[in-house]
């Protein structure tokens, strides 16, 4: 969807390399949400922000992973170091009054 | 922990026959019942929702039939096209807290 960009759309990086996730959101929604898709664990959420504040990062799978928010349109995800069990689709979201907007994602592939 | 449990995993249909899928959840709190539709290489989209206070809701060929006592419910597709196949998850959710099943694959045959 337009309205929430996601960048890169593809990534290929080495175990331990550090790497960067951008979201990018269409004004007036408050909150941003990260998901995590596999074949296995299907669509995970990982964190969300409200009002640009992590609300619930339960779902982040460990402290390899972070994420942050500067502004309401902007938000990151970082996973340093990676590691192969890192590959997947992550996905963010945003919240209109009802229901979500996804980006198109962004597939990780650890090697 | 599964919060939203989503059946089948697959499921394949003709060209004009009813697509059924059913989900169930646990939480009572949970106020908002959307399903999605994914595409390969794309993000979910929102394809119908609905709120516990109705039991049925459509919106051209889709329909969500909702029973709370059961905390059930499920998405019809009624003369289901080619177009159709794709991923479809539903998800439960309240103040922005949403949980999605785990996703059922549709293939529709021509």
């Amino acid at each position: 969807d337009a309205g929430v960009i996601q960048s890169p759309r593809h990534e290929v990086t080495e175990m331990g390399q550090e790497v960067t996730l951008r979201c990018k959101l269409i004004s007036g929604h408050n909150s941003l949400f990260w998901y995590r898709q596999t074949m296995m664990r299907g669509l995970e959420l990982l964190i969300y922000f409200n009002n640009n504040v992590p609300i619930d990062d339960s779902g982040m799978p460990e402290d390899r992973f972070s994420a942050k928010m500067p502004n309401a349109s902007f938000s990151t995800l970082k996973i340093q170091p990676s590691e192969p069990r890192d590959s997947a689709v992550y996905f963010c979201a945003s919240s209109p009054p009802y229901g979500y907007t996804f980006g198109s994602g962004t597939r990780l592939t650890v090697v | 922990q599964q919060q939203v449990k989503q059946s089948p995993q697959s499921l394949i249909v003709q060209k004009g026959g009813i697509s059924i899928i059913n989900c169930a959840y646990e939480n009572t709190a949970f106020d908002y019942f959307p399903w999605y539709q994914q595409f390969p290489g794309k993000g979910p989209a929102l394809l119908i929702a609905i709120r516990p206070d109705v039991s049925e809701k459509k919106e051209g060929r889709f329909t969500i039939s909702f029973n709370k006592s059961a905390k059930q419910f499920s998405l019809h597709i009624m003369d289901s096209q080619p177009g159709d196949s794709a991923t479809y998850f539903c998800a439960a959710s309240r103040d922005n807290d949403m949980r999605f099943g785990a996703g059922t694959r549709l293939t529709v045959k021509p």
